[in-house]
């Protein structure tokens, strides 16, 4: 079974730029994550959706983050205009959703984003 | 809000046990959890715990959790050169479909 899929895995863009980056979680999971990770950080949420609705975007800078997934399966995490201090790797997850149970989150392999 | 501290560096022999700590604050923690986090690759679940375990065991792993002290360890046994890797401790609260909350991660590095 193929596991959460980013791409791009690199970009660099100069600062003002917009920029977008694509997960496709794995089949069947209700509950998509997106986490970023600054150089020796651990990860931190930035938005969480259920289905198609996003339940916690608390912690997302509004004035230049969107994000959307449609459909309830692929989501797009987009920048614009994005600055220097966006640098980051930006990590995807997905986990079943369940309620009242444990949930494993599974992690894709990130997107390094270097704003020059 | 939720913090989790680690210490960010550890080396060992190879063969030897290696222990990485994590403490936390939040006492409504559900399940903890520790992963592993190798260059260029995502975070791989290596295990976690419920919060009232005080021990699990998996192989070469070990976790202790004291829920008084808001202190959680990972214990490897015969540590490997594969296992050198940054190692997140990360908390979440509730079940069903929660954020974790991660620490700054410790980097292991492990001398043939």
């Amino acid at each position: 079974e193929a596991g959460v899929v980013q791409s791009p895995r690199y970009k660099i863009i100069e600062k003002k730029q917009p920029v977008a980056f694509w997960c496709n979680p794995i089949s069947g999971h209700n509950t998509l994550y997106w986490y970023r990770q600054n150089l020796g950080q651990g990860p931190e949420l930035l938005i969480r959706y259920e289905n198609e609705e996003a339940v916690d975007d608390s912690q997302l800078p509004k004035d230049r983050f969107s994000a959307e997934r449609l459909k309830g399966v692929d989501s797009t995490l987009k920048i614009q205009p994005a600055e220097l201090g966006d640098s980051a790797v930006y990590l995807c997850a997905s986990s079943l959703g369940t309620s009242g149970v444990y949930n494993e989150q599974f992690f894709g392999p990130g997107t390094r984003l270097t704003v020059l | 809000g939720e913090d989790v501290e680690q210490s960010l560096f550890l080396s060992v022999r190879e063969g030897d046990s290696s222990v990485i700590n994590c403490t936390y604050t939040d006492s409504s923690s559900t399940y903890l959890y520790w992963y592993k986090q190798e260059p260029g690759a995502g975070l791989q679940l290596l295990t976690y715990i419920f919060s009232n375990m005080d021990m699990k065991q998996d192989q070469r792993l070990t976790v202790l959790l004291n829920k008084k002290d808001k202190h959680l360890s990972l214990r490897i046994a015969d540590t490997q050169t594969g296992d050198s890797a940054i190692y997140f401790c990360a908390e979440s609260i509730g079940t069903g479909a929660n954020n974790l909350f991660f620490g700054t991660g410790t980097r292991l590095t492990v001398i043939p």
